[in-house]
């Protein structure tokens, strides 16, 4: 079964800076890759997505992740933080083979400081 | 497209009742959808996987006695918590998977607001 680590509990970043979440993975080949966020109280939106192909990956809200094999990570990106951009957010992994369950990493809270 | 809704979105409950909430895919047919459980600051914990015409299968720990689920049509998936108890009280969200561009993708709900007094 696949597993999602996400080694950032809470980070603190200021507006305009930059951010980096981090997403480690384990499944037995290449997985399918997610990046979520949820505002409180809210559901999930997704940003980005990865199946196959270019291991850079665009998304929604300014956000892209890069698909590492090697490092079995998937660490999301945006290069100049909003105040908006406050909220969880949340790496997940699909087995691209069989149930094509999701497995959710723990989460990540990030504040926005002006 | 893609667009998947959850009713109600958030319910208030006196304990040893039962609640039931459905989900439903809007734009598009899934035979299978999931339903999770995330208590505050805390990850989607996977219930159970509801498929159409069949029964759910339930993962590890979770009572399937108290959590029924029917999938009883291509675009419909309800769980029922039922004798509802404050332990129960959490956010409750669905998914429905759809099978495009050669993969399968879950496509979520909003969410539903459990809270049993």
């Amino acid at each position: 079964a696949q597993s999602v680590t996400q080694p950032d509990i809470h980070i603190t970043v200021s507006e305009g800076a930059s951010l980096e979440l981090r997403c480690n993975y384990s499944y037995g080949a290449t997985p399918y890759l997610f990046w979520y966020v949820q505002s409180p109280g809210q559901g999930l939106q997704l940003l980005l997505k990865y199946f196959s192909g270019d291991t850079l990956v665009q998304g929604i809200k300014g956000f892209e992740a890069e698909f590492k094999r090697s490092q079995s990570s998937f660490n999301l990106r945006k290069p100049s933080v909003h105040w908006s951009d406050a909220a969880e957010y949340f790496c997940a992994v699909g087995a691209r083979y069989g149930d094509y369950k999701l497995s959710f990493g723990a989460g990540t809270t990030v504040t926005v400081r002006a | 497209g893609a667009v998947v809704s959850q009713h109600p979105s958030w319910v208030i409950c006196k304990s040893g009742t039962s609640v039931k909430i459905e989900c439903r895919s809007l734009d598009f047919q899934a035979t299978t959808m999931f339903w999770y459980r995330q208590f505050p600051k805390q990850s989607l914990m996977l219930m159970a996987t509801s498929n159409e015409g069949s029964k759910a299968t339930y993962e590890q720990g979770v009572e399937k006695d108290k959590f029924l689920i029917n999938h009883a049509s291509l675009t419909l998936s309800t769980l029922t918590v039922t004798s509802a108890h404050p332990e129960d009280s959490s956010f409750y969200i669905c998914s429905a998977e759809s099978f495009s561009g050669g993969h399968n993708e879950q496509f979520f709900g909003p969410g539903t607001r459990l809270t049993v007094l």
